[in-house]
Order: C-alpha cells, then sequence, then structure tokens
C-alpha cells in the first residue's frame, strides 16, 4: 500500500472537453510529481513539485497544467488534448531534504488511464 | 547524461525457474540511487529497493536478490523460484545528486522488462 490515489482510474474525453486528474498523498511527502507512461517508451517526467513549488517542466505543452495546492494534492488540469496524449498518467510523491542528495524514493498512485479520442 | 538500459524487453521462464533481470546505468555523478519497481497489470508501480551508490553489498528479501557492481555498472535483480503472481513489468531507475542539485527530481527510468511466468 502506497499511499498515494489518483482520481479518476480511466477517463475518456474528446479532443474539445476540459478535465483534470487528481492525485492525494497520504505519506506526509513534500514533493509530488507527475509522469507519462505510453506504450512502449520509458515513464517521462512531466512537472515537479517541491515544497509546493514548481521546480521542473519537462517541456510539457501548455494543453496540460498543473496546481499544487498544498503538499498533499496534486492536480493536472487537461485541455484541448491529442488523441497522441492518450497514455498512464501517474503521480508520485517522495520526502526530500533541502541538504541536497539524489532525488529519495518515490512512491506511485495506481495512475489514470486516459483515453483522447 | 544519466541513462539507464534495461537490455531485455520481454522474458519467458516456467514457475520455479530462477530469472535474473538486467540493469545497466551511466552516470558522471558519485552520488547517486538505484532503484527497481515493479508494474502489474493493474499500472501502479510498486517500489521494490533503494541502493545507495556508496553500498555495494548485495541484499536479499525472501525471494529477491540485487546485485550492485559498480565497476560493471549494473544493478541486476533476481528471483529465485518465481511464481505466476511475480508476472509484471519491471523498472530500474536511478537518482543523482549533482543533476537534482538536490531536492526533488525525476527518477531516471529503463524501458522496462516485462516477465512472464507461466504456470
Amino acid at each position: 500500500e502506497t499511499g498515494v490515489t489518483q482520481t479518476p482510474r480511466h477517463l475518456v474525453m474528446g479532443m474539445t472537453n476540459k478535465k483534470s486528474l487528481k492525485c492525494e498523498q497520504h505519506l506526509g511527502h513534500n514533493a509530488m510529481y507527475w509522469y507519462k507512461q505510453s506504450a512502449k517508451k520509458p515513464l517521462e517526467l512531466m512537472f515537479v513539485y517541491n515544497f509546493k513549488e514548481q521546480t521542473e517542466n519537462n517541456s510539457v505543452p501548455s494543453r496540460f497544467s498543473p496546481e499544487c495546492p498544498n503538499s498533499s494534492h496534486l492536480f493536472l488540469h487537461l485541455h484541448t488534448l491529442q488523441p497522441e496524449d492518450s497514455a498512464l498518467y501517474l503521480c508520485a510523491s517522495s520526502q526530500e531534504t533541502l541538504a541536497g542528495g539524489p532525488t529519495d524514493t518515490q512512491y506511485f498512485g495506481p495512475g489514470t488511464r486516459l483515453t483522447v479520442l | 547524461a544519466q541513462k539507464v538500459t534495461q537490455a531485455q524487453t520481454e522474458i519467458s521462464v516456467v514457475e520455479k525457474e530462477d530469472v535474473t533481470l538486467d540493469c545497466v546505468y551511466e552516470t558522471r555523478d558519485t552520488t547517486y540511487y538505484l532503484f527497481w519497481y515493479k508494474q502489474p497489470p493493474s499500472g501502479e508501480l510498486v517500489f521494490l529497493i533503494r541502493r545507495n551508490s556508496f553500498d555495494e553489498q548485495n541484499e536479499i528479501s525472501g525471494r529477491y536478490s540485487w546485485n550492485f557492481q559498480k565497476s560493471t555498472s549494473s544493478f541486476n535483480f533476481t528471483i529465485t523460484a518465481s511464481q505466476v503472481v511475480d508476472s509484471a513489468v519491471y523498472f530500474c531507475a536511478l537518482s543523482e545528486a549533482e543533476y537534482s542539485g538536490g531536492g526533488a527530481d525525476g527518477l531516471t527510468f529503463g524501458k522496462g522488462t516485462h516477465l512472464i511466468i507461466q504456470p
């Protein structure tokens, strides 16, 4: 049991729709992440939030908009997506220090399977 | 740049056989972590192990064991007496201190090895 939940688990949307993915972590962590997993491709980092501040945007198209209102919740707002955006979207969290060092163990949620028609 | 290679795309074995999943990494950093995750068909990545670059001791946890060799930049994972429930995609991953600048950063994942255990 990882303590990271994601809703919805499955989402089908048209290209003109607006939807949001939600992630909640119950582990008391201070960093949260969005990853995209497409078929036959490695996991791709999309966004990183550390202490609620966005620290990395991995050249993600503006049709994906993250929001982190507090250290326990993370959203991914979606609008005017393309069929190639269909993928499994995974949220993760970790406990990081300010002193530096490698990123610590990330705990993942079950993912949202997104299909864009 | 950091990189993780899992050359085995798919492995199929019969239950009770031992199986080793290979992981080779590249990094210029001296301080890094290596990870293994399991992804069953449900989709969730399940954390299995983290290894610090300064700790080359091999580790055993039940039927799972990990062999970390800095000389060959490898972090291989062996399942002994495999079971059908071990069927999943397994990912090796890397995080570095230098390139993260401390604090949160994405993990660098390999492409994964799909392990099929046949009854």
